[in-house]
């Protein structure tokens, strides 16, 4: 178990670029979550997939925001024409299903900067 | 789901033992009560998760009263390595945090 793994650890785009993340949760977790957080707050839940489902995503931020994990394993997070106001950690985090309330493993995070 | 409210500071000195209290009136019936920890820069941690009366593992202990209304964290011994923030969530069996709040930012000492 090498924990939860997210690639790049910081990102500095321009406005209007496009960025992609990537997230690579515990082999065996089989739901995979994405959260931002912002200076001096705390997580704040965008979506999670169970396996390759996207079962919940209507607290992406907005339509430029898009997330997959095509095969139930890694995941990818997408951010359409940067905003400055994009810039913030975004956090994956990983977990197993149907045992009890599992809890979350966190990578530790993609900083996101847009200039 | 039930809204945590917890200090927004704490302080400590090395050595003592550190209580924070997280109260959450609106615990549903099939909501557990979980604890992270976060430093600088890193993804929060799992320390602790109970439902009710107390829990204790390596890390901390977790106490809940019968109400299941608040709950209290306590860490023995604190370090400064235990300087970070900690959030206090309630989650649905099965669920998921849907916002980690601001959380109690653990100051130590020496």
């Amino acid at each position: 178990d090498t924990g939860v793994s997210q690639d790049p650890r910081h990102k500095i785009t321009k406005r209007g670029q496009n960025v992609t993340f990537r997230c690579d949760p515990i082999s065996e977790h089989n739901r995979l979550y994405w959260y931002r957080q912002t200076l001096g707050q705390g997580p704040e839940f965008l979506t999670y997939f169970q396996n390759e489902a996207q079962l919940e995503k209507s607290r992406l931020l907005s339509d430029r925001f898009s997330a997959e994990r095509p095969k139930g394993s890694f995941s990818t997070l997408e951010i359409q024409r940067t905003e400055q106001g994009d810039s913030a950690m975004y956090l994956c985090a990983s977990s197993l299903d149907g045992i009890g309330n599992s809890p979350l493993h966190f990578g530790n995070g993609t900083r996101l900067t847009v200039t | 789901l039930a809204k945590t409210t917890q200090p927004i500071s704490m302080d400590s000195y090395e050595g003592q033992e550190v209580n924070i209290t997280c109260s959450h009136n609106n615990i549903a019936t099939n909501d557990y009560i979980t604890w992270y920890q976060q430093f600088p820069s890193q993804g929060p941690r799992f320390i602790i998760q109970g439902y009710k009366t107390k829990v204790t593992n390596e890390v901390a202990s977790l106490f809940i009263p019968a109400d299941r209304k608040s709950s209290t964290l306590s860490l023995p011994r604190v370090s400064l390595s235990d300087t970070a923030v900690y959030y206090c969530l309630v989650v649905r069996d099965s669920g998921y945090a849907l916002n980690f709040g601001k959380g109690t930012s653990l100051l130590v000492t020496p």
